[in-house]
């Protein structure tokens, strides 16, 4: 099955710097990568997400690349401000499994003042 | 905008016990999910299902776990003898399709087994 790995665990940037997060997946039939954003106790939300047709998607502070040939796929955020602090998730999606989605294993990000 | 909600958000129940979990999914959508993460952890896949039958599931859902559609509207997993380990948050999820198609996730049972 699909695998995906995610670094790091914990990221801490200070406000206003760029905060980069990576994974890779194994299964190089996946086509579909979102990101999740998830506070403390609350659901995961869809924050961007990219599918195997396209090398990179920005959504204001927000982008996401993917590296189809290396199976790499990264987030990275801009501009970052206090209310960016959360655990982030990638994950991937194998094609033909009714969207099961296999999730990384986060990265809180913290961003300081 | 329709969102996926789930009750209860809070369920404490003693060991051995059965507890039932329940979702409404976003009334379009067509695939649903069960998803659990354990404090701290990932979220993790536990089934999928479709057209009234599960899709897929995983390792973790065993014997002890079912899900069922009752009615139009609800979707349910029942743990028939819940153990401490089941302790988790318990996210519901849906989708309009089964391939590349964003999933909406519910905001989650806290399910505490003592």
């Amino acid at each position: 099955g699909e695998n995906v790995e995610q670094h790091p665990s914990t990221l801490s940037v200070q406000e206003g710097d760029s905060a980069v997060i990576k994974c890779t997946y194994s299964d190089s039939a996946s086509n579909y990568f979102p990101w999740y954003k998830q506070e403390l106790g609350k659901r995961p939300q869809l924050i961007i997400d990219i599918r195997s047709n396209v090398g990179e998607k920005k959504d204001q502070r927000i982008a996401v690349t993917l590296n189809k040939t290396a199976k790499h796929f990264s987030l990275h955020i801009t501009e970052t401000q206090p209310e960016d602090s959360a655990v982030y998730f990638c994950a991937a999606i194998q094609t033909g499994t009714a969207s099961k989605l296999t999730f990384g294993t986060g990265t809180r990000l913290q961003v300081t003042l | 905008e329709p969102e996926v909600t789930q009750t209860p958000s809070h369920q404490v129940t003693q060991m051995g016990q059965e507890v039932i979990l329940r979702c409404v999914p976003i009334s379009n959508h067509l695939y649903f999910y069960w998803y659990r993460q354990i404090l701290g952890q990932k979220v993790e896949f536990l089934v999928s299902f479709y057209n009234n039958e599960i899709s897929e599931k995983s390792e973790i859902f065993d014997d002890q776990f079912s899900v069922e559609r009752p009615d139009g509207s609800n979707f349910t997993l029942k743990i028939r003898s819940t153990k401490l380990e089941d302790s988790a948050m318990y996210f519901c999820a849906s989708t309009v399709g089964d391939v590349n198609t964003e999933a909406f996730f519910g905001q989650g049972t806290r399910l505490t087994v003592v």
